[in-house]
């Protein structure tokens, strides 16, 4: 049963433009919210992480917005650039345990 | 880097075979999570070592086993392999009471069944 939907499964941007990639969860009982970059024949790096009691969290060109009556969540990468090409995922925490569920993730591919 | 470090990189192994996956912690972290990632699929929580007890458990059969070491290292074992099994397998590490309870993955370890 997949808890956390994520879309879109790939994205192609332009260098400078914007990445948005969107995140739906159905278990009430997340308590935090991560985003992976993954690179090929790498482990997940945690890129930025998001609470609930909060709307918006930005740490450089990376920002997530974070909708919980609606239990979305997205991330927009700004000014994207060629290195960020990599998979993306979002996940999140149970309350009180330490598992991620992760979504399915996306494959983001900037052009130069 | 984050410090979690996993052995072997690469194994090939035949359906039936039993293996077992190292891991190393991040130092300082008592915790380990193992997830399963499928080619092209997020990664599945297999289960967590907490002070060498386990601490959750995915959805995921016996055949699926761990444990831990008094150093917080780590082993993941699967027994009567399957060819379904072939993923890449990775640990993470964390220390609980930091307020994030942040996950840091090591670059897994390749495992196919033939």
């Amino acid at each position: 049963q997949q808890q956390v939907k994520q879309s879109p499964q790939s994205l192609i941007v332009q260098k400078g433009g914007i990445s948005i990639i969107n995140c739906a969860y159905e278990n009430t009982a997340f308590d935090y919210f991560p985003w992976y970059q993954q690179f090929p024949g790498k482990g997940p790096a945690l890129l930025i992480a998001i609470r609930p009691d909060v709307s918006e969290k930005k740490e450089g060109r990376f920002t997530i917005s974070f909708n919980k009556s609606a239990k979305q969540f997205s991330l927009h990468i700004m000014d994207s650039q060629p290195g960020d090409s990599a998979t993306y995922f979002c996940a999140a925490r149970n309350i009180g345990g330490n598992m991620l569920t992760f979504g399915g993730g996306t494959r983001l591919m900037v052009k130069p | 880097e984050t410090g979690v470090t996993q052995s072997p990189t690469h194994l090939i192994k035949t359906r039936g075979q039993q293996v077992t996956l190292r891991c190393s912690s991040q130092s300082g972290h008592n915790t380990v999570s193992w997830y399963q990632q499928a080619l092209g699929q997020g990664p599945q929580f297999i289960f967590q070592y907490y002070r060498e007890e386990e601490n959750g458990r995915g959805n995921f059969p016996p055949r699926f086993s761990g444990l831990q070491f008094p150093n917080y290292s780590s082993e993941l074992n699967v027994n009567a392999l399957e060819l379904d099994d072939s993923a890449l397998y990775l640990c993470a590490s964390s220390y609980p009471g930091t307020a994030s309870y942040e996950q840091y993955f090591g670059p897994g370890t390749r495992l196919t069944v033939t």
